[in-house]
């Protein structure tokens, strides 16, 4: 069990164009929901948390205006990058918590966005 | 006081040694300490995890040390196999916020 899916895989999008990834947990209900960005043979950075219902809540630095997060349901979390540019490109990955106190974290398996 | 820091930054092992990860915090309100394996391309995956109030924890071939006065903690891989090769991250969390804190990451090369 505990199984997080991420779409797309991969994406290619033009310079001012967005672009949506989505996050779902299959098999379980996911309370918080997490947006991370890696670049290469980098670290995973916390971009924004999100619970279901609620506005996300952005780390330091990270524009809310451009990386637009949506948890519409306790299954689904989608990420926008808004009006994309190269500098962006980066792989983005979501993780899920379900409940809290001995809780885990289960993580998708990225998506690799490239801007032209 | 937010950082997890770790080391080393790369590490090449024979197939058969003991590989050794260590990181370190300064947070004591962590409460929470994941190690996790990612390879290229992919999302990381949760290799074992370990709460302060126990000192050691072991699954199979993976061993978390965990040392609460020093705040450090560390990941041992016995007999290291060349499919253990991948980038290895620590991490750190506070229950009620639930958010990870990434140690850098350490790339394991286990040369066969």
């Amino acid at each position: 069990g505990a199984v997080v899916s991420q779409h797309p895989s991969w994406v290619i999008c033009k310079s001012g164009t967005s672009v949506k990834i989505e996050c779902r947990s299959l098999d379980f209900q996911a309370t918080t929901m997490f947006w991370y960005r890696q670049f290469p043979k980098q670290s995973l950075m916390l971009m924004a948390t999100s619970n279901e219902g609620s506005k996300a809540t952005y780390e330091q630095g990270v524009e809310k205006d451009k990386f637009l997060i949506n948890h519409a349901s306790l299954t689904l979390s989608t990420l926008t990058v808004t009006s994309a540019h190269p500098e962006d490109s980066s792989f983005y990955i979501c993780s899920a918590r379900k409940g809290t106190g001995d809780s885990f974290y289960t993580f998708g398996s990225g998506t690799r966005l490239t801007v032209v | 006081q937010q950082q997890v820091k770790q080391s080393p930054q790369s590490l090449i092992v024979q197939k058969g040694g003991i590989s050794i990860i260590n990181c370190a915090y300064e947070n004591t309100a962590f409460d929470y300490f994941p190690w996790y394996q990612q390879f290229p391309g992919k999302g990381p995956a949760l290799l074992i995890a370990i709460r302060p109030d126990v000192s050691e924890k072991k699954e199979g071939r993976f061993t978390i040390s965990f040392n609460k006065s020093a705040k450090q903690f560390s990941l041992h891989i016995m007999d290291s196999q060349p499919g253990d090769s991948a980038t290895y991250f620590c991490a750190a969390s506070i229950g009620n916020t639930g958010k990870l804190i990434f140690g850098q990451g350490t790339t394991l090369q286990v040369k066969p």
